[in-house]
């Protein structure tokens, strides 16, 4: 099992451009959710869906959207990026009977 | 404003004694707690959890500890293992809220002295 895996590693934007963060698990979990990374920071919960066709919002939803046709596939999209969208990009499941989520490795996106 | 925080950046100890990450909460609807652990160029890993219901749980060298009335947790890694050095972040849930999102706190740097 590869568990979470997320693509790209790294990414490199210019302002204004647009792309498509993949997320795809293997472990069958209807829950999945993206959280965002910066320097000195804690992670912040962007968007989660609790199973395919259903998303909503986190702490810090602007600026991306999410949809889910799949169990397996959560993609983030990012429609303009933007400088402030710099950061390390996590995509993570659960079950639905715990609160432990598994991480995928993260995306490092830096926009200039 | 900050729900969950861990006032130590870093934190040094040597090889064979005990570890101590302390974290802070001030929402008081938060009812579940976890530790993860980050080493550089991954995702954080799950550590261990505590329930509200509890004040203590133990799984191997790690043990969490929870003081509601102080909105205060703490981690105790006994004995601490080079292995261990990885930033920790102190996590919080309200259960009943229906995100099920995760409240982090900013990391603490944990580094074993051999």
């Amino acid at each position: 099992n590869a568990g979470v895996t997320q693509t790209p590693k790294f990414q490199v934007l210019k302002t204004g451009q647009s792309m498509t963060l993949q997320c795809a698990q293997d472990m069958n979990h209807e829950y999945m959710s993206w959280y965002r990374q910066d320097p000195g920071m804690g992670l912040r919960l962007i968007h989660y869906s609790v199973g395919a066709g259903i998303t909503d919002q986190g702490e810090v939803p602007n600026g991306y959207n999410v949809s889910r046709s799949t169990t397996e596939d959560f993609p983030l999209r990012l429609l303009s990026a933007a400088p402030s969208q710099t950061s390390v990009y996590f995509c993570a499941t659960k079950t639905p009977t715990s609160y432990e989520q598994y991480f995928g490795p993260g995306t490092r996106l830096t926009v200039t | 404003d900050q729900q969950v925080k861990q006032n130590s950046p870093s934190l040094s100890v040597q090889e064979g004694r005990i570890s101590i990450l302390n974290c802070d909460y001030t929402n008081s609807m938060f009812d579940y707690f976890l530790w993860y652990k980050k080493y550089p160029a991954e995702g954080p890993t799950f550590l261990i959890s505590i329930s509200s219901i509890k004040d203590k749980n133990e799984d191997g060298r790690f043990t969490v500890f929870l003081n509601k009335s102080a909105k205060h947790l703490s981690l105790h890694i006994v004995p601490s293992q080079p292995g261990d050095s990885a930033v920790y972040f102190c996590a919080a849930l309200y259960s009943g809220g229906g995100a099920d999102g995760l409240t982090f706190g900013k990391g603490t740097h944990l580094i074993i002295q051999p």
